[in-house]
């Protein structure tokens, strides 16, 4: 298993400011990821973070958007950009060890007002 | 795009009763995961069953993988109040190519009545 930790654990931000979220791992992974939880949703993809290079992001989701940096392989963060009211949901980063499983961490809860 | 759909949404139980979740996808899968969120906290792993496995047990949890019918099932047994969370299936194509994305589906809301 791995141990992850979120900061921040939550904010209230204004509409067109930006936040980053942080996500640390206890050892070294090679797949991390962000996802989005909507207000009474499930899980959304957000991009998978690679140590090095650009993030891949999935459809519906942009760079300009998440920026997301991973400089190396315990660390990464994920920026909400020109943040509106429909951005406010929980943002969760996960790693993904050995054995297929998939750790995540305890996310960020944000809402803009 | 979600790949799960489970059932039922939202299920309320007494304390010491089972309570069977249920999870249906769409594509062949590499594996399929079972996660627990408490109170849209972060998620918890619970158990994780290949597909090439068709029953897992860890604990007071039971889970069945059926790939014909695609669909997967979680048994807890004997339930208690501290089960009381969102329970979601998450399914990782089998044409992902081992890159560890996951699909999730829209989760069960349990509540175990004490």
């Amino acid at each position: 298993s791995a141990v992850i930790s979120q900061k921040p654990s939550r904010d209230i931000c204004q509409r067109g400011t930006s936040l980053t979220i942080q996500c640390q791992v206890d050892s070294q992974v090679t797949m991390m990821f962000w996802y989005r939880q909507q207000p009474g949703q499930s899980l959304t993809l957000i991009a998978t973070a690679n140590q090095g290079s650009e993030a891949t992001y999935e459809s519906g989701f942009v760079i300009d958007k998440f920026p997301i940096s991973r400089p190396n392989l315990t660390f990464s963060t994920l920026t909400v950009s020109n943040m509106s009211p429909e951005d406010s949901s929980i943002y969760l980063c996960s790693v993904w060890v050995a054995d297929m499983e998939q750790y995540f961490g305890p996310g960020t809860r944000l809402t803009v007002t | 795009s979600q790949q799960g759909e489970e059932d039922p949404q939202a299920l309320s139980i007494q304390e010491g009763e089972n309570a069977t979740m249920n999870c249906s996808y769409k594509t062949s899968i590499n594996n399929l995961q079972w996660y627990r969120q408490n109170s849209g906290r972060g998620l918890v792993h619970l158990i994780l069953i290949r597909s090439n496995e068709r029953e897992k047990h860890s604990g007071r949890l039971r889970v069945t993988l059926d790939t014909s019918k695609k669909s997967s099932s979680l048994l807890i047994t004997a339930s208690r109040a501290a089960d009381t969370a969102s329970y979601f299936c998450a399914t990782e194509p089998q044409g992902s190519s081992n890159t560890g994305k996951l699909i999730f589906g829209q989760g069960t809301t349990l509540q175990v009545k004490p």
